[in-house]
């Protein structure tokens, strides 16, 4: 139990387009899900935090507008970046959690390409 | 704030040698501690959590770990590590109070066959 999946594992798009990642707990309810972006060999660093039916808390230094955060269900979440650049270019992970203070399971990540 | 240190960014062990992953934090209460382990290109996986209770945790593929409050560790230990525990370990720190997991800047094990 607890699986979450993402969708794209990997995507490789052109500088302004738009990127959705989709996150998915596949077998349970997850009223909170969590993205974060990790650079390579570095640690997650969280760039907000969902619930499902209200919007998106960010994290100090994350962009709103660039970052879109929709949760619209409980069992989905998606991470779209807007107007992708090279610098965007990353490891994103989320997580799930049935509710807010409880364990967190993360999907397998996305690997995000700008060029 | 509360803050997560793994002192350790590099440790390498033979197979079948035993295992300890350092882990410290920082938080004034009782915190809700983890770990997970990643394989390189690949999401975490919950090795184990602790809560309250038993201090000494037991979590999947042999991994323990003891929730030390005097010393404000959390370290991860194995008997005897197999060629497949090649990868990189992030302790975490979840605050009851907060919706957040602090992870520590992680432990690249690597295994010498």
């Amino acid at each position: 139990g607890a699986v979450v999946s993402q969708h794209p594992s990997w995507v490789i798009c052109k500088s302004g387009t738009s990127v959705k990642i989709e996150c998915r707990s596949l077998d349970f309810q997850a009223t909170t899900m969590f993205w974060y972006r990790q650079f390579p060999k570095q640690s997650l660093m969280l760039m907000a935090t969902s619930n499902e039916g209200s919007k998106a808390t960010y994290e100090q230094g994350v962009e709103k507008d660039k970052f879109l955060i929709n949760h619209a269900s409980l069992t989905l979440s998606t991470l779209t970046v807007t107007s992708a650049h090279p610098e965007d270019s990353s490891f994103y992970i989320c997580s799930a959690s049935r509710t807010m203070q409880e364990t967190q399971y993360f999907g397998p990540g996305t690997r995000l390409l700008v060029l | 704030a509360q803050s997560v240190t793994q002192p350790d960014i590099h440790i390498t062990v033979s197979e079948g040698a035993s295992l300890e992953l350092r882990c410290n934090y920082s938080y004034g209460a009782t915190p809700y501690l983890f770990w997970y382990v990643q394989s390189p290109g690949q999401g975490l996986q919950l090795l184990l959590k602790y809560f309250s209770g038993d201090t000494l945790v037991q979590g999947i593929k042999g991994f323990e770990a003891e929730f030390k409050r005097s010393q404000s560790s959390f370290n991860l230990r194995k008997p005897s590590v197999h060629w497949s525990d090649a990868a990189e370990y992030f302790c975490a720190v979840f605050t009851g109070g907060g919706n957040k997991l602090t992870f520590g800047t992680g432990t690249q094990l690597k295994v010498e066959l």
